[in-house]
């Protein structure tokens, strides 16, 4: 119930390519879904995070998806770019909790 | 950039060494958690403070303990290290929702353990 799945566990995509990672989830009480980049030798940054109540948010090249039916959310990587290549995390909270439960993780390598 | 600090940045250590991992933050921020991160990349919730001498573990049983005699400052100590405590530990901290972006979390740069 507390899961949050994340696929692929790794990722290669062509410089100008779309990266998709994928996360689903169980529990219907998550009601906040960040999603964080980590660069090696660096902590977990956030990138850009969705609230259920729309299906979809875009900050530049960074676009989620979100499909409270299917509970599943998922992150669009446009026109990615060599200086993309970290480990993306998606993560779910629960309002008044404050604690995050995140995904295993994804590497993603942009090919120059 | 976030004001979150943790030292030493590499720490490498003999068994049954006692050690303690130092983090701070400068954000007034009430909510502070330690994660251990597997060479794998899963992040593990170990412990979290709600608030001055408020301390709790996380969702990964670990032998380490907490305190939380300060807002900004949350030490993680492990009495007597083991090899299998080698791991990356993380630092964050956050705010109440309206603060910030509903109680998004700040991470530090980490603490790489190795324990021979």
């Amino acid at each position: 119930q507390q899961q949050v799945k994340q696929s692929p566990q790794s990722l290669i995509v062509q410089k100008g390519g779309i990266s998709i990672i994928n996360c689903a989830y169980e529990n219907t009480a998550f009601d906040y879904f960040p999603w964080y980049q980590q660069f090696p030798g660096k902590g977990p940054a956030l990138l850009i995070a969705i609230r259920p109540d729309v299906s979809e948010k875009k900050e530049g090249r960074f676009t989620i998806s979100f499909n409270k039916s299917a509970k599943q959310f998922s992150l669009h990587i446009m026109d990615s770019q060599p200086g993309d290549s970290a480990t993306y995390f998606c993560a779910a909270s629960i309002a008044g909790t404050y604690k995050y439960i995140f995904g295993t993780g994804t590497r993603l390598k942009v090919l120059a | 950039e976030a004001d979150i600090y943790q030292t030493p940045r590499y720490l490498v250590i003999g068994t049954g060494k006692k050690i303690t991992l130092e983090c701070s933050q400068t954000m007034g921020h009430d909510k502070m958690y330690w994660y251990q991160q597997d060479p794998g990349m899963e992040l593990h919730l170990i412990h979290y403070s709600y608030g001055v001498n408020s301390t709790e573990k996380g969702d990964l049983s670990s032998e380490s303990t907490v305190s939380r005699i300060r807002t900004e400052h949350f030490p993680l100590t492990l009495e007597s290290a083991r090899p299998s405590h080698t791991s990356q530990y993380l630092c964050a901290s956050s705010a109440a929702p309206g603060y910030s972006s509903y109680n998004e979390q700040f991470f530090g740069p980490g603490t790489r353990l190795t324990v021979l």
